[in-house]
């Protein structure tokens, strides 16, 4: 079945760690994207990416790093200079211009 | 910059009953709208879209939405909610610049919850 693979679902940190969250699709779409969310502030994006080598920073890309040398791949790091890293993070990918995302399970960071 | 108002953080219903779930917009131009439902612990799957003709659109589980570009708004019901409705309802516009779609900006979401 076609669909965007996250993982891990679940990961712990200690402060100071990078870590990298993982994100995979077989969709064959062009857009890739990554949103943080928090309870009662909807999603925020970070990065996304519209063609592979190219990405852009969303609103919130302070503190995370992104790579795109694969089409089907677009893996995020949160790095230690974000501030405040446990939060929800969802990947999502759009195969049209007009924008409408399908979205991967998630993956809930908790720093320690 | 555009912006998505979900002026309800949590709304009840009872079992049976409509449900209207408000949202109200700004964007420059003629906008795409979302509608995204996510249970907990989960991704956000959607609901229906609006880009353009007929102002009504119809979704998957029941879902309807109405677009009213004088009142910039683009509102969800359902006219007898079951009690596995029961879950986060985002509102998103859609981003665009000359390179193509630049993601959602997505409302701050409605926490709906059926009671029995």
């Amino acid at each position: 079945d076609g669909g965007i693979t996250q993982s891990p679902k679940y990961l712990f940190r200690k402060e100071g760690q990078n870590v990298t969250l993982s994100c995979e699709q077989n969709l064959n779409h062009d857009a890739m994207y990554w949103y943080r969310q928090d309870p009662g502030q909807g999603l925020r994006l970070i990065y996304y990416s519209q063609i592979v080598n190219d990405f852009q920073k969303g609103d919130i890309a302070e503190g995370y790093s992104v790579s795109r040398e694969k089409k089907e791949s677009f893996p995020l790091t949160v790095t230690s200079a974000q501030k405040n890293p446990t939060a929800f993070y969802l990947c999502a990918s759009s195969g049209t211009n007009t924008g409408e995302l399908f979205f991967g399970e998630g993956s809930r960071l908790t720093v320690l | 910059a555009q912006s998505v108002t979900q002026p309800d953080i949590h709304i009840t219903v009872s079992e049976g009953a409509s449900l209207e779930l408000r949202c109200n917009y700004s964007y420059g131009a003629t906008p795409y709208l979302f509608w995204y439902v996510q249970s907990p612990g989960q991704g956000l799957q959607l609901l229906l879209k609006y880009f353009s003709g007929d102002t009504l659109v119809q979704g998957i589980k029941g879902f309807e939405a109405e677009f009213k570009r004088s009142q910039s708004s683009f509102n969800l019901r359902k006219p007898s909610v079951h009690w596995s409705d029961a879950a986060e309802y985002f509102c998103a516009v859609g981003l665009y610049s000359g390179g193509g779609a630049d993601g959602l900006t997505f409302g701050k979401g409605t926490h709906l919850i059926i009671q029995p």
